[in-house]
């Protein structure tokens, strides 16, 4: 069965420099996100993305952060300066077809980022 | 904002006990999605079920959508169902976002 698949597992990094998470979501899907998971809280959503283009952000989604298709594969979250409290679990999601929340999301496995 | 609750918080089980699990949320749902996040922090889905009632294996969901909640039930359960449960909702109105619930954190013991 095809996954969404995210690297690296685990993100170590000084305060205020910039970080690349990394995801390749499932083939044939269209429709990209980004969530956040603080440690011992619950997920929340970061950002949509559909048609190279941000469709839905958070008021989290500040300034400091960008999405990115470069190359019709991966979609890439990037973090320019990072902060402590950027310190979460950072989770990739695709969705197949259109028709807003008519389908399942599938999430990668995570990437866990501590900035120190 | 749509509210996501779910009950209980917190739930101990022997091995091979039931359990049902609860969400209630506050307005009109697309798509409602159960998780389990395992000891390692992943998210699997369970369901997809904005409404009816689906089974697999041990587990099954029913989602009541004209009354505002779903049901996760775990029968005989195993000490690998540990973990913290989710449900999470996206809202009619095109709004592409899941919101989750703070979820049900299970724990089974031997």
């Amino acid at each position: 069965e095809p996954e969404v698949t995210q690297t690296p597992s685990h993100q170590v990094t000084q305060m205020g420099q910039e970080v690349i998470l990394h995801c390749v979501p499932i083939s044939n899907h269209l429709y990209f996100y980004w969530y956040r998971q603080i440690l011992g809280q619950k997920v929340e959503f970061l950002v949509s993305f559909y048609n190279n283009e941000i469709s839905e952000k958070s008021e989290i989604f500040d300034d400091q952060f960008s999405v990115e298709r470069p190359d019709g594969s991966n979609f890439t979250l990037k973090i320019r300066s990072t902060k402590l409290e950027d310190s979460a679990m950072y989770f990739c999601a695709s969705r197949r077809r259109g028709g807003a929340g008519t389908d399942t999301q599938y999430f990668g496995p995570g990437t866990r980022l501590t900035v120190l | 904002g749509i509210q996501v609750e779910q009950s209980p918080p917190d739930l101990i089980l022997q091995e091979g006990a039931n359990s049902t699990l609860r969400c209630n949320f506050s307005d009109s749902v697309n798509n409602l999605q159960w998780f389990h996040q395992n000891p390692w922090g992943q998210l699997i889905n369970l369901f997809y079920i904005p409404s009816g009632t689906k089974q697999n294996g041990r587990l099954s969901a029913t989602t009541v959508a004209t009354e505002r909640y779903s049901l996760l039930y775990i029968s005989s359960s195993q000490t690998t169902d540990s973990g913290v449960y989710f449900c999470a909702v996206t809202t009619q109105g095109g709004s592409e976002k899941l919101v989750f619930g703070k979820g049900t954190k299970l724990t089974v013991n031997p």
